[in-house]
């Protein structure tokens, strides 16, 4: 079965860094998503992204966030400048029709030292 | 605003007996209801959709409008049910994004 794969499974990153998730979404789905979760707490929606463009964003996507699908394959986060809070799992999902349920991915850890 | 409750984040219940696990709902609109299970260092997998009205694993759930809820049960729970499960609600037509409840955490005692 399909799934969709998430690069790389732990990233340890500097407070002020870059940082960019990398998603594989299933190769014919054409909604992608970013949700997170801080350790303890629930899956919170980040942004969701069709036909190139973002679809919906939270409250949590601020100016420091970004998403880009640079080629058939790929779907990223970009988190510009790490704060220690953006410490989390980060979860890829996708599905091709909005109407059908999301396949997610395992998940990245973020940590932010 | 949504919102998804599950007011238990621990649940432990012996091999062959019922399981429920609770959820309540809060949505102006038409909810779509899932639960997703979380096994042993896997990914979240969609469990059940309250549409399909499908019986996944031994487990059913089904949506109460009236009370807001989409408790998720099993007759008989098995050691292999042991997880972690989320319940999720989708707005608008489908599920153009999902808002999720905290979890149960599912132990089985054998």
């Amino acid at each position: 079965e399909p799934e969709v794969t998430q690069t790389p499974s732990h990233q340890v990153t500097q407070m002020g860094q870059e940082v960019i998730l990398r998603c594989v979404p299933i190769s014919n789905h054409l909604y992608f998503y970013w949700y997170r979760q801080i350790l303890g707490q629930k899956v919170e929606f980040l942004v969701s992204f069709y036909n190139n463009e973002i679809s919906e964003k939270s409250e949590i996507f601020d100016d420091q966030f970004s998403v880009e699908r640079p080629d058939g394959s790929n779907f990223t986060l970009k988190i510009r400048s790490t704060k220690l809070e953006d410490s989390a799992m980060y979860f890829c999902a996708s599905t091709w029709d909005s109407n059908q349920p999301q396949h997610f991915g395992d998940g990245t850890r973020l940590s932010i030292l | 605003a949504q919102r998804v409750t599950q007011p238990e984040k621990l649940l432990s219940v012996f091999k062959g007996a019922p399981v429920e696990l609770k959820c309540n709902y809060s949505y102006s609109g038409s909810p779509e209801l899932f639960w997703y299970v979380q096994y042993s260092r896997q990914r979240l997998q969609l469990l059940l959709r309250h549409i399909s009205r499908e019986s996944i694993k031994g487990f059913t759930a089904d949506l109460n409008k009236g009370e807001t809820s989409f408790h998720l049960k099993k007759p008989f729970a098995q050691e292999e049910d042991s997880a972690m499960y989320y319940c999720a609600l989708g707005t608008n037509f489908g599920n153009e994004k999902l808002t999720f409840g905290t979890g149960t955490r599912l132990t089985i005692i054998p």
